[in-house]
């Protein structure tokens, strides 16, 4: 059974860059046509996508996050991870990881519990 | 981008149907994967592909698709299916996703 474990610091500067990890176990992260994503949640609010990567390594990501964004993976440790620049407050928020092994990339299933990112000084 | 707009509140009567819809552009081309998001936890997909349920997901929770418009549909909602919702898709591009606003399910 595929399972998934954010990883990452509950509290960063602002203006800092914020760092989290997926761990994938139960399967492979290089498995054919399967995308790995990230997605957060303000306290409150709803979800938004933050990007996503294929299994090849192509990156799709938020348009409004573009700029501050890296998605990477590491296939030999089963894992991807999400890298955040120039934090502020607004990006206070529960930051999930997904995989979607469907090919469609919006199929997200299943999704790890989810880490609190706090950012303040 | 395209938006995905959701109804923020509904409530249904235990035992009764209720219907959650989710509209947008990007639905004439695309379909809806829906997710059930109980507090303090982390969301759960319900239906994708319009109308299919991964394992574990009861049968009264159906999916379905007009033009631009995706719903979910439960027949005899339960207590514990009060909880949020949220659709998703992709963008016009195919290559991005976007997330409705949510709807806040209340069974009465």
């Amino acid at each position: 059974q595929l399972q998934l474990q954010e990883s990452g610091p509950g509290l960063v500067k602002p203006s800092e860059t914020l760092s989290l990890t997926c761990s994938v176990s139960g399967g492979t992260i290089s498995s054919n046509s399967a995308y790995w994503g990230w997605i957060r949640q303000s306290p409150g609010k709803g979800l938004e996508w933050i990007g996503s990567i294929y299994y090849s390594g192509i990156t799709y990501y938020n348009p409004s996050l573009r700029s501050r964004l890296t998605i990477s993976v590491d296939t030999f440790k089963n894992q991807f991870s999400l890298k955040l620049r120039s934090l502020t407050a607004a990006d206070t928020a529960v930051y999930y990881c997904a995989g979607d092994r469907s090919g469609f990339i919006n199929i997200l299933d299943p999704w790890g519990q989810g880490t609190l990112v706090t950012v303040s000084s | 981008s395209s938006e995905l707009t959701q109804d923020p509140t509904v409530s249904v009567a235990l035992g009764q149907t209720v219907r959650i819809t989710c509209q947008g552009d990007s639905l004439r081309t695309y379909f809806a994967s829906w997710y059930q998001q109980k507090p303090g936890q982390a969301p759960v997909l319900v239906i994708y592909d319009k109308n299919n349920r991964p394992s574990g997901i009861p049968d009264r929770f159906s999916g379905s698709n007009s033009g631009n418009t995706a719903s979910l549909t439960i027949t005899g909602a339960q207590a514990e299916d009060e909880a949020d919702y949220y659709c998703n898709s992709r963008d016009r591009s195919g290559n991005l996703v976007v997330f409705g606003g949510g709807t806040k399910l209340t069974v009465l």
